[in-house]
């Protein structure tokens, strides 16, 4: 079955320093994505970025960038300058497939990373 | 840019009451779902939709009916309410065009049952 697993309950970094976020994963697909989710202290899900199984280069998206490594299974999310908004819990998710065929596909959510941006 | 809007934000029911919460999108996607998300946990999948008239169970459905009688609408409803279901319930709705394309949340609905 698919599984993500996020070790890390809470993370704290100083401002405008780079921080990981830790995400293993485990699928017996070939064909998967990644994807991690945003959710600050209002509530909403905002996505940040994606990560295909096939994807040559590791996905960037501004100051969030995917270190992806397939062998070991893990998606880390790298935040880089962090500011005091990054303050959030971050979730990854895995896309799995379901029998309605197309593209369709449901998310498997990790647990999240709670993380605090210090001033 | 509304995207995903979901009513109500808040509610309060006592055990046995039935209510509907609605999802709305207005991004013409084909694909909706609807997820609860409990303390320390990430969401879970309720039910979803792959187009207008279809619907399918997700991981959670006990306790949930879904209707999707127009493209841009998805209903999540709960027959006979049970302090179990007291969560933050979140619509997504997301194109059909390419699996690398995200879920679009809506900004969820805060239900507690008494």
């Amino acid at each position: 079955a698919q599984k993500i697993t996020q070790t890390q309950p809470g993370m704290f970094v100083q401002e405008k320093e780079a921080v990981t976020l830790d995400c293993t994963y485990d699928t017996s697909d070939q064909s998967y994505g990644l994807f991690w989710y945003k959710q600050p202290s209002s509530g909403e899900m905002i996505f940040l970025i994606y990560q295909g199984s096939y994807d040559e280069q590791n996905a960037t998206e501004g100051r969030y960038s995917l270190n992806f490594q397939k062998a070991r299974k893990s998606a880390n999310l790298v935040i880089s300058a962090s500011q005091l908004g990054d303050s959030a819990m971050y979730f990854c998710a895995m896309r799995v497939h379901v029998r309605s065929g197309g593209s369709n596909y449901k998310l498997t959510f990790g647990k999240g990373t709670l993380l605090t941006v210090n001033p | 840019n509304a995207g995903v809007t979901q009513t109500p934000k808040f509610r309060v029911l006592k055990t046995g009451q039935s209510m509907t919460l609605l999802c709305a999108q207005d991004m013409n996607h084909e694909y909706m779902y609807w997820y609860r998300q409990d303390p320390g946990m990430g969401l879970r999948l309720i039910h979803y939709s792959v187009g207008e008239g279809t619907t399918a169970k997700g991981e959670v459905p006990d306790g949930y009916n879904v209707s999707r009688l127009k493209k841009q609408n998805f209903l999540l409803g709960l027959e006979s309410a049970a302090p179990s279901q007291t969560s933050v319930y979140f619509c997504a709705s997301r194109t059909r065009q390419g699996a690398s394309q995200p879920q679009h949340f809506g900004d969820g609905t805060r239900l507690s049952i008494l």
